[in-house]
């Protein structure tokens, strides 16, 4: 199983929006709303961020969305601010053996 | 509050076992699914194993498949991971995470997790 392709790296300026994508194939993101999308500080556990796509759990800033078109899922970070900076991975629900499959992961870097 | 923490880990020979261990507390263990996911040093995320409320349903990566066993006690509010044939791209932080919807593997993804302990496999 392959992992999901994200950027290696984004970059934005305080206030700015960033977008980050997820690329997949039509037995992972393309073929189920089961896109999620996790933040993960130097030295921490990764942090539920988005659920089914589009939803934030609670207590998660709303500057935080996602969305998917075709086999791409994509972050949207707005408003950006210097506690976003850290790595951010997607995942999926996949058809494959293994059910559940990462992206290769996004170092967001706010300038 | 939700907590999972993680034991267990630590340097171990290739071709040796290792079992992990994740004591659950803040919810009502018994009613959800629990995983294991791991990240190797300066690397991704994989899904390692899953094992549902009442150890009905268990999958593994096919990494893993045949080494790993996921196992829970719900008496204790545990969850273990016994790792056999362990091999040097076993090497990683080793997650406990929590499945989101009581029962079995619904929702694909995962809203807690713990801090990791870290397994070495090296001679």
């Amino acid at each position: 199983q392959s992992a999901l392709t994200q950027p290696a790296s984004v970059s934005g300026s305080p206030g700015q929006s960033i977008t980050i994508s997820c690329t997949g194939t039509s037995s992972d993101v393309g073929g189920y709303n089961y896109v999620s999308w996790y933040q993960q500080h130097p030295g921490k556990a990764p942090k539920l961020m988005i659920y089914d796509v589009s939803n934030r759990p609670s207590g998660v800033s709303n500057r935080f969305s996602g969305s998917k078109s075709g086999n791409t899922a994509s972050l949207t970070i707005s408003g950006l601010q210097a506690e976003d900076e850290a790595d951010y991975y997607c995942s999926s629900y996949t058809s494959n053996s293994t059910p559940y499959v990462f992206g290769t992961g996004t170092k967001v870097t706010v300038l | 509050e939700v907590q999972l923490v993680e034991s267990g880990g630590g340097l171990v020979q290739p071709g040796r076992s290792l079992r992990l261990s994740c004591a659950a507390s803040g919810f009502t263990f018994d009613d959800y699914a629990m995983h294991w996911v791991r990240q190797a040093p300066g690397k991704g995320l994989e899904w390692v194993s899953g094992i549902s409320w009442n150890s009905g349903s268990i999958g593994y990566a096919d990494s893993v498949k045949g080494r790993f066993t996921i196992s829970r006690d719900n008496a204790k509010n545990s969850l273990y991971l016994q790792m056999n044939s362990l091999r040097a791209e076993d090497t990683a932080l080793y997650y406990c995470a929590k499945d989101p919807s009581p029962g079995g593997f619904v929702n694909y993804y995962f809203d807690y997790w713990g801090q990791g302990t870290l397994v070495t496999v090296s001679s």
